[in-house]
């Protein structure tokens, strides 16, 4: 079952803007973790918030959690031509395992 | 390690016939994920493993539908018989633990015709 709902459907920016993706969800969550598809490959993951966190940052990436709207947002600054990707959030819940996907924010970087 | 490994990358098959997908996880993974993705609907969860046993097939559309996963390093998805409904990228996951984000495969993008 999906879960997760990204906000916007698409993105189009210029390289060096930054890229702003957001995510609602609808039950309790374990963590909620951001993943990459780049046309025609399989997902890759770019990181993982817990549910007892509010803010976590890798490289360019910065993700928040707000749990009590049930929402989360994926920045990436500055971005690059290769940033263009789809962008995927998902979400656990408590003693499970498997991840609900959303149906994802399609990112176009143009140089 | 090589990553999850899914075959074949490509399958066109005619309605009726038997589709068998494969994946192999990453060594020392426990738990293995099989997940449907269409433009219409998403991805979908179909089925996963853990140590081996299934836990949740749930999302398996329907009988048409089979998975197992008889050691460690080998599942296989199987559609019989399969129906032009069924064609999708069919993606295998796996990791191990409660921590960290899921390896997906490359997909098997199934064309049925």
């Amino acid at each position: 079952s999906q879960q997760g709902e990204e906000d916007p459907q698409a993105l189009s920016i210029q390289e060096g803007e930054n890229a702003t993706m957001n995510c609602s969800y609808k039950t309790s969550i374990n963590n909620l973790q951001w993943y990459r598809q780049n046309s025609g490959r399989g997902l890759v993951h770019l990181i993982l918030i817990r549910s007892n966190e509010r803010e976590k940052h890798s490289g360019r990436l910065r993700v928040t959690l707000d749990t009590s709207k049930k929402s989360s947002s994926l920045l990436i600054t500055a971005s690059r031509a290769a940033d263009t990707a789809s962008y995927f959030c998902a979400t656990d819940e408590p003693g499970g395992y498997a991840l609900n996907f959303g149906k994802g924010t399609s990112l176009l970087v143009t140089p | 390690d090589a990553g999850v490994i899914q075959s074949p990358r490509h399958e066109v098959t005619e309605m009726g016939q038997e589709v068998t997908l494969r994946c192999k996880p990453i060594s020392g993974h426990n738990s293995l994920f099989w997940y449907r993705q269409t433009m219409m609907r998403g991805l979908e969860l179909l089925i996963y493993f853990n140590n081996n046993v299934p836990i949740d097939d749930s999302g398996m559309p329907e009988d048409r539908f089979s998975a197992k996963m008889p050691n460690a390093s080998f599942s296989t998805l199987k559609i019989q018989p399969s129906e032009p409904r069924d064609s999708a990228v069919y993606f295998c996951a796996s990791f191990f633990g409660n921590r960290g984000g899921y390896t997906f495969g490359s997909g098997t993008r199934l064309t049925v015709v």
